[in-house]
């Protein structure tokens, strides 16, 4: 059974503090990891996808690195900003599966 | 292009009444997805296509829910009865030509079941 973990579930942190969370999913079957945002009373939007061991992608101040032999994923964001503010989902798919992860919930705080 | 399209944006309907979701995806991509979004229970994966067939519809959660996808262009997901517990918010997503490629998601449906 696949199952995608997050951690921390949710995050307070100052404006200006640089911080990172963490996806889990399991190693085998294995295809890519998408990280998405998802701010409240929107629609997830797109981060990232890597699909390499050792993949690492940088958008701006967010930068995320993948490591597909122990089955994480980290996601950075370098000096928080409020409008950071959102859920960050990850999504495992497999050949024939998308799980998303329960997400963590990011609060900048001004 | 416009994205994805849902319709309608919100719905309000009484237990027991037919429930019908819509969506267009992005024209030209060949996977589509339906999610539902609860507080307990997070985003879950109701059902997928690919080129309008049904491939994994293990998440839909009873026989209640049914899914069509009568060509590239169209989608809708049914609930019939409708029950309380069948509120939340209801998203489809579309991919290009692969399952891993990245999903695009529409502005989704509020539905509230009274």
């Amino acid at each position: 059974i696949l199952n995608v973990e997050q951690s921390p579930q949710s995050l307070h942190v100052q404006e200006g503090d640089s911080t990172n969370f963490t996806c889990s999913f399991p190693s085998s079957n294995f295809y890519a990891l998408h990280w998405y945002r998802w701010e409240t009373a929107k629609s997830p939007e797109a981060l990232f996808v890597m699909t390499l061991n050792g993949d690492e992608k940088k958008k701006g101040r967010i930068s995320a690195t993948l490591n597909t032999k122990e089955g994480y994923s980290y996601l950075y964001i370098k000096g928080s900003q409020p409008e950071d503010s959102a859920t960050y989902l990850c999504a495992l798919t497999s050949y024939d599966k998308v799980i998303f992860g329960p997400g963590t919930s990011l609060s900048v705080i001004p | 292009d416009a994205g994805v399209i849902q319709s309608p944006r919100h719905e309000v309907t009484e237990m027991g009444q037919e429930v019908t979701l819509r969506c267009k995806p992005i024209s030209g991509h060949d996977y589509l997805f339906w999610y539902r979004q609860t507080m307990m229970r997070g985003l879950e994966l109701l059902i997928y296509f690919n080129n309008n067939v049904p491939i994994d519809d293990s998440g839909m959660p009873e026989d209640r829910f049914s899914a069509k996808m009568p060509n590239a262009s169209f989608s809708t997901l049914k609930i019939q009865p409708s029950e309380p517990r069948d509120s939340a918010v209801y998203f489809c997503a579309s991919s290009p030509g692969q399952i891993q490629e990245t999903q695009y998601f529409g502005p989704g449906t509020r539905l509230l079941v009274l």
